[in-house]
């Protein structure tokens, strides 16, 4: 089942932060968060496993509350650069037995 | 390290031709992934692979086929091309279990 992203689009000036959140109906077992520039492929951020595991990757963040299953990407001190699609990818079962499913994704835009 | 290559980027098919897309990495990852995405919706799998001669079908299988005779390849067959078809078509890679993704640039395919 498809995870929901909100908000669907978001615009910022740099500097300015924002938080992505990615929301399951199912119990998961981890969340996967890809950056994708337009016309390009997606790209990897970061996996976050269930036990309320945080991590972060320069100003980019995220976390996940495996209660809620729910996932949110923290993108703080937003940069040009920060612009583009980000999706959230999630795992239902154990580790690597099931594809992950993609949200719709986010649209950030950064301007300056 | 090429990573993940797809050939063609562009093509204009008409309904009812078939082609192959074509998909190879240099990872030596087991598992390989077929996605489609369209604009707003997201990443869809078509069909994935855990190693090869095992291929399974994802969510969007209808009007695809694949095979995987070696660990490196996974083509993509499209038989009888619809416009419903039209789409960006990307292939994907990774280690086994919850692995981070590696993609392809990605072949934009248009059928008229």
């Amino acid at each position: 089942q498809q995870p929901v992203q909100s908000p669907q689009a978001v615009i910022l000036r740099e500097g300015e932060d924002a938080v992505i959140n990615c929301s399951s109906s199912k119990a998961l077992y981890s969340v996967h968060w890809y950056r994708q520039k337009h016309g390009e492929a997606p790209v990897f951020l970061m996996i976050l496993l269930k036990g309320g595991e945080q991590k972060g990757h320069e100003k980019i963040s995220a976390s996940f509350n495996e209660k809620k299953q729910q996932s949110s990407l923290y993108l703080t001190a937003s940069q040009l650069s920060y612009s583009g699609t980000y999706f959230c990818g999630t795992e239902g079962t154990t580790s690597g037995n099931t594809p992950l499913v993609f949200g719709k994704g986010t649209r950030l835009s950064v301007i300056a | 390290n090429a990573g993940v290559t797809q050939t063609p980027k562009f093509r204009i098919l008409k309904i009812g031709q078939s082609m192959t897309l074509q998909c190879a990495q240099d990872m030596n990852h087991n598992y390989m992934y077929w996605y489609r995405q369209d604009p707003g919706m997201g990443l869809k799998l078509i069909y994935y692979s855990v190693g090869a001669g095992i291929t399974d079908k994802g969510e969007v299988p209808n009007g695809y086929n694949v095979s995987r005779s070696t660990t490196e390849d996974f083509p993509l067959r499209l038989e009888l091309a619809a416009p419903s078809q039209t789409s960006v078509y990307f292939c994907a890679s990774s280690y086994p279990g919850t692995q981070p993704q590696h993609f392809g640039d990605g072949t934009r395919l248009s059928i008229l």
